[in-house]
């Protein structure tokens, strides 16, 4: 069965420093997610893809977030100047529209 | 702005018991809504998705319902199991945008 896949399953970077998280969404979807869980909250949406550009964009994704779909397969997101804060579980999803299906995450850890 | 809340926040039951986890949202005016399971540190597993125009979907042991009007769902989970100890996350798919809103989930503990 398709899945997402996100790499690596675990980062350690420290506090400044620029990290790339990478997906691998399901081939036929359309739509591409970011989603964040500080350890003990909710989940928090981050930003939405979809036709190569931005849709939709919470108030947590600022300047220092970028994302990008480099290939036609990857859907990457891009932190320029890690803060401490920064640091929780960050998950990718796809969809077509309807049902979102997410990967097991990447944990951020900002030291 | 849609609010998604839960409750029980975390419920512990015997094994066998069939139970139902609550979930509640602010803006009636949703897309869809979707229930995912969350093991301690793992990724989110999608349960079931019912659209706003269902009132309710079915898989296996679960029942999930929506009443859209009123801002509710349920999870009805038949015949509990150690294996579903977990989180249980509902999370809403608003009209306006392609994001969800995520509630902050009932931790379920089911004892052997």
């Amino acid at each position: 069965e398709p899945e997402v896949t996100q790499t690596p399953s675990h980062q350690v970077t420290q506090m400044g420093q620029e990290v790339i998280l990478r997906c691998v969404p399901i081939s036929n979807h359309l739509y591409f997610y970011w989603y964040r869980q500080i350890l003990g909250q909710k989940v928090e949406f981050l930003v939405s893809f979809y036709n190569n550009e931005i849709s939709e964009k919470s108030e947590i994704f600022d300047d220092q977030f970028s994302v990008e779909r480099p290939d036609g397969s990857n859907f990457t997101l891009k932190i320029r100047s890690t803060k401490l804060e920064d640091s929780a579980m960050y998950f990718c999803a796809s969809g077509r529209n309807t049902e979102a299906f997410f990967g097991q995450g990447t944990r951020l850890t900002v030291v | 702005k849609q609010e998604v809340t839960q409750i029980p926040a975390a419920l512990s039951v015997p094994e066998g018991e069939n139970l139902v986890l609550n979930c509640s949202f602010t803006d009636s005016a949703i897309y869809n809504l979707q229930w995912f399971r969350q093991d301690p540190g793992k990724g989110l597993t999608s349960l079931l998705l019912i659209q706003s125009s269902q009132r309710e979907q079915t898989s296996g042991r679960l029942n999930a319902s929506l009443d859209k009007s009123s801002g509710r769902s349920t999870l009805y989970i038949a015949a509990s199991q150690p294996g579903d100890s977990a989180t249980y996350l509902c999370a809403v798919k608003v009209n306006y945008g392609q994001n969800f809103v995520f509630g902050p989930g009932t931790r379920l503990s089911v004892l052997p």
